[in-house]
């Protein structure tokens, strides 16, 4: 069985541009997740789908950010315009609802914002 | 202030030498506590969690852990490193009614030396 896998592995853009992130959970698990950890800080939560819908977005830093779950399935993480701060390691980990306690995680897509 | 902390950043052990990596919180309610392992090139792996019972508990590895209340901790051990445990060990907490929500701590780098 397919692990959680995340799209690009590796992106570098300029300041100013666009990049799309995207996660691919285990098939079935309706809960998903993104987390973001940027240089020498702590992990952080930016949300949590449930199916299509946003059950928490409380730790998106601010509008340049856009998730989206079309259809429940993939995610996709949307950085419009990238700004230095927003450089780090973005990780996705999904769970199935009913089950508690373990979150599978995606390597992470590292974000270079020059 | 709600936090996890690990104090230690970096730890150096010899293969085959006992390991503890330390966690405290400080939160007004005890949380559910969770290590996660994240080795070279891969995605954060649950190791082990505690909800509530005994406050040992087995995880994958070889690893346990300890909750103590009266000291807010949760320490991690392994009696006897091997070198592929060399990885990057996070602890979390998070609540009963968001448990996918994770608070990470910082991170404790794990080098294992021949």
């Amino acid at each position: 069985e397919a692990g959680v896998t995340q799209f690009p592995s590796h992106s570098v853009i300029e300041k100013g541009q666009t990049v799309t992130l995207r996660c691919d959970p285990i098939s079935g698990h309706d809960n998903l997740y993104w987390y973001r950890r940027v240089m020498g800080k702590e992990i952080k939560f930016l949300l949590h789908f449930v199916k299509e819908s946003k059950q928490d977005e409380s730790g998106m830093p601010n509008n340049r950010f856009l998730a989206e779950r079309t259809g429940g399935t993939y995610s996709t993480l949307k950085v419009q315009p990238a700004e230095l701060e927003d450089s780090g390691v973005y990780f996705c980990a999904s769970s199935l609802t009913g089950a508690t306690g373990e979150l599978f995680f995606g390597e992470g897509s590292r974000l270079t914002v020059l | 202030a709600q936090s996890v902390t690990q104090p230690d950043i970096h730890i150096t052990v010899s293969e085959g030498a006992s390991l503890e990596l330390r966690c405290n919180y400080s939160y007004g309610a005890t949380p559910y506590l969770f290590w996660y392992v994240q080795s070279p090139g891969q995605g954060l792996q649950l190791l082990l969690k505690y909800f509530s019972g005994d406050t040992l508990v087995q995880g994958i590895k070889g690893f346990e852990a300890e909750f103590k209340r009266s000291q807010s901790s949760f320490n991690l051990r392994k009696p006897s490193v091997h070198w592929s445990d060399a990885a990057e060990y996070f602890c979390a907490v998070a609540f009963y009614d968001s448990w996918g929500k994770l608070q990470f701590g910082a991170g404790t780098q794990v080098v294992v030396t021949p």
